[in-house]
């Protein structure tokens, strides 16, 4: 059963710290999002890549939020410093790219910054 | 922009009760339309999808119809159980979009005994 598989699923850190998340997405899918979801914000798009280059980060805070694809089979997303207002539950995504396909999402990284 | 809006919630029901979640959307072209859901704790699962006007997406006992004189696709279930009770996200994908998603803001469901 294929899935996107995000790691790890809960982190706790502290203010200051560097912080990695990752995702392996379905073999074969050529697009991969990160969203983060908030009781205020609800679901935001974080970044976009297709074919593992960055179409679409305008949704991320560029200072602190970084966002690549070493290779098609793991993606990342590094948040440095971290800070409070961080505290959210990062989804990673992806989908074969095709017009009238979905995405499938990662089971989520809840990150809480102390 | 591309943009979806859905009622608000927390919407409320008794076991077997009609459910109907609204959502419109605002596209250029002609989006796909989904409903995801997702349960406590869990990512976002597809529950159906619609790809071209008319059609109509089911799955589960859910089904949703793509309304594009009225911009719509309203989600509804005859009878709800207590296991549907999760948050459900209406969203579009453009053409050509790759299956990037704007999403409203969700749709909480809480089915009681």
């Amino acid at each position: 059963d294929a899935r996107v598989t995000q790691t790890p699923r809960h982190k706790v850190t502290e203010m200051g710290q560097e912080v990695t998340m990752r995702c392996q997405p379905i073999l074969g899918h050529n697009t991969v999002f990160w969203y983060r979801q908030t009781m205020m914000q609800g679901l935001e798009l974080l970044a976009y890549f297709r074919n593992r280059a960055p179409l679409d980060d305008s949704g991320m805070p560029k200072d602190r939020f970084s966002a690549e694809m070493p290779d098609a089979t793991l993606a990342t997303l590094k948040i440095q410093p971290s800070e409070p207002r961080d505290s959210a539950v990062y989804f990673c995504a992806s989908g074969p790219g095709q017009t009238y396909t979905e995405a499938f999402f990662g089971q989520g990284t809840r990150l809480t910054v102390v | 922009g591309d943009s979806v809006t859905q009622m608000e919630g927390p919407v409320t029901l008794s076991e077997e009760a009609f459910l109907t979640i609204n959502c419109t959307y605002t596209a250029t072209g002609y989006p796909s339309l989904f409903w995801y859901v997702q349960y406590p704790g869990e990512g976002l699962q597809l529950l159906l999808k619609a790809t071209k006007a008319d059609d109509k997406g089911s799955n589960k006992g859910f089904e949703a119809t793509y309304r594009k004189e009225t911009t719509s696709f309203h989600l509804e279930k005859g009878s709800v159980q207590v296991s549907d009770s999760a948050v459900y996200f209406c969203a579009l994908s453009d053409q050509g979009g790759g299956n990037k998603l704007t999403f409203g803001t969700g749709t909480q469901l809480k089915v009681e005994l």
